[in-house]
């Protein structure tokens, strides 16, 4: 059961957008809505972002926004800031299964 | 408020066993199903199973079928995971998750670092 696949790292100066690409398969995430986008800052819990791929939980910044097209999903986040560093992870769950994907590492230049 | 409060670290030797518990509150918690998701060290998240609190129904991935058994007792509001034949490559924090309504995970435990060392 493979991972969804993720860019190992991007980087962004405060101000900018970043996007950050998260691709699954026929079978995961071209087939379900349910795609979800965690932030994890080191030695804390993930936090969830995104859900139902371009939804946000409440109280988190509209700075971040979710798309997908065919078996491709995307986290955008607009005006960067210092305390958007952390890892990011994309999920995708099925009537069997949850996959994640394997992360990326976000740097704020 | 909702909370997931999950047991203290372990250091087993390989081929212990060990059992981490999931702690709930603030919510009725038989409406929500559990997952586990376990973090190797300096690695990604990794998704173990799932179970329903209400019926006990499970479903685990395929890698964890036959030594991972994930059990609740809704009498405590407590979700409990029992690791057999531990390997050093089980070394890792675990969590216990909620899953919504949208089927995504909207609150964690803390996380509980299990260590296996000889």
């Amino acid at each position: 059961q493979s991972a969804l696949t993720q860019p190992a790292s991007v980087s962004g100066s405060p101000g900018q957008s970043i996007t950050i690409s998260c691709t699954g398969t026929s079978s995961d995430v071209g087939l379900y809505n349910y795609v979800s986008w965690y932030q994890q800052h080191p030695g804390k819990a993930p936090k969830l972002m995104i859900y139902e791929v371009d939804s946000r939980p409440s109280g988190v910044s509209n700075r971040f926004s979710g798309s997908k097209s065919g078996n491709t999903a995307s986290l955008t986040i607009s005006g960067l800031q210092a305390e958007d560093e952390a890892d990011y992870y994309c999920s995708s769950y099925t009537r069997t299964r949850v996959v994640f994907g394997g992360g990326t590492k976000l740097t704020v230049l | 408020q909702v909370q997931l409060v999950q047991s203290g670290a372990e250091v087993k030797k390989p081929g212990a066993s060990v059992k981490v518990s999931c702690e709930t509150s603030g919510y009725t918690f038989t409406d929500y199903y559990i997952h586990w998701v376990r973090q190797a060290p300096g690695q990604g998240l990794e998704w173990m199973a799932w179970i329903n609190p209400n019926s006990g129904g499970t479903n685990y991935a395929q890698k964890f079928r036959g030594w991972v058994t994930m059990t609740t007792d809704a009498s405590i509001k407590t979700a409990y995971m029992d690791l057999n034949r531990l390997r050093s490559d089980d070394t890792a924090v675990y969590y216990c998750v909620r899953e919504t309504r949208s089927r995504s995970f909207d609150f964690w435990g803390q996380g509980t670092l299990v260590t296996v060392s000889s």
